[in-house]
């Protein structure tokens, strides 16, 4: 069964705007889900953990995520783009070593 | 702080070989992460090794096996080479105390394998 879903497969954005890249994911107890970044020709990076901490986490370049358990998701945000943060994002679960299917996003100047 | 490490860095193989990767995690972590990055079905879970054992394999049949060597290096076989094995193959480590993970598993830049 699937762990995240991830809604959009490509994103497109303004640099300036606001980015919004959602999440759901599905588990009967409380998961540890990620988001991890990938640069074009380059590794993955972790941009930021939920592990039932605080949920609204907040990760490295600006990005956060706010864990919603009423909605099952995990939404990452970040309120303004940067050329610099076109690249596919990946959300997912720990307990699983589940990756979601990623979502491209694209900044437009 | 040298990162996770991957061997080769491009390896072409034809169909019905056998493909070796290789990988060194991060110094001071115990457990390595094997993932498939094929081109549209993003990054899938092969296994993943902690203190020289197997802990958890993906969805993936018995010809994708590897192994943890004592330095916590790892290694990744796949015999019998098919056409959509041609991927790039992920290696992550993360540092675990027991059995609680940091759950900040860090990547390898991969191998890309391409089958002919």
């Amino acid at each position: 069964a699937q762990s995240v879903t991830q809604l959009d497969s490509h994103v497109s954005v303004s640099e300036g705007t606001p980015v919004l890249l959602r999440c759901n994911y599905s588990s009967s107890y409380s998961p540890s889900l990620f988001w991890y970044v990938q640069h074009p020709n380059k590794g993955l990076q972790l941009l930021l953990k939920y592990t039932s901490a605080a949920t609204l986490v907040k990760g490295i370049n600006g990005f956060e995520a706010e864990f919603k358990k009423s909605e099952t998701s995990f939404h990452l945000t970040k309120p303004s783009a940067h050329m610099s943060d076109a690249a596919e994002y990946f959300c997912g679960n720990f307990n699983k070593f589940y990756f979601g299917s990623g979502t491209k996003l694209n900044v437009k100047p | 702080e040298a990162g996770v490490t991957q061997s080769p860095t491009h390896l072409i193989k034809t169909r019905g070989q056998q493909a070796t990767l290789r990988c060194s995690p991060i110094s001071g972590h115990t457990s390595v992460y094997w993932y498939q990055q094929a081109l549209g079905l993003g990054l899938q879970f092969l296994l993943w090794y902690d203190e020289g054992e197997e802990r958890n394999r993906g969805n993936f049949p018995p010809r994708f096996s590897g192994r943890q060597f004592p330095n916590y290096s790892s290694e990744l076989n796949v015999n019998a080479l098919e056409l959509e094995d041609s991927a790039l193959y992920l290696c992550a480590s993360d540092l675990r105390t027991g059995l609680m993970s940091s759950y900040e598993q860090y990547f390898g830049p991969g191998t890309r394998l391409t089958v002919t």
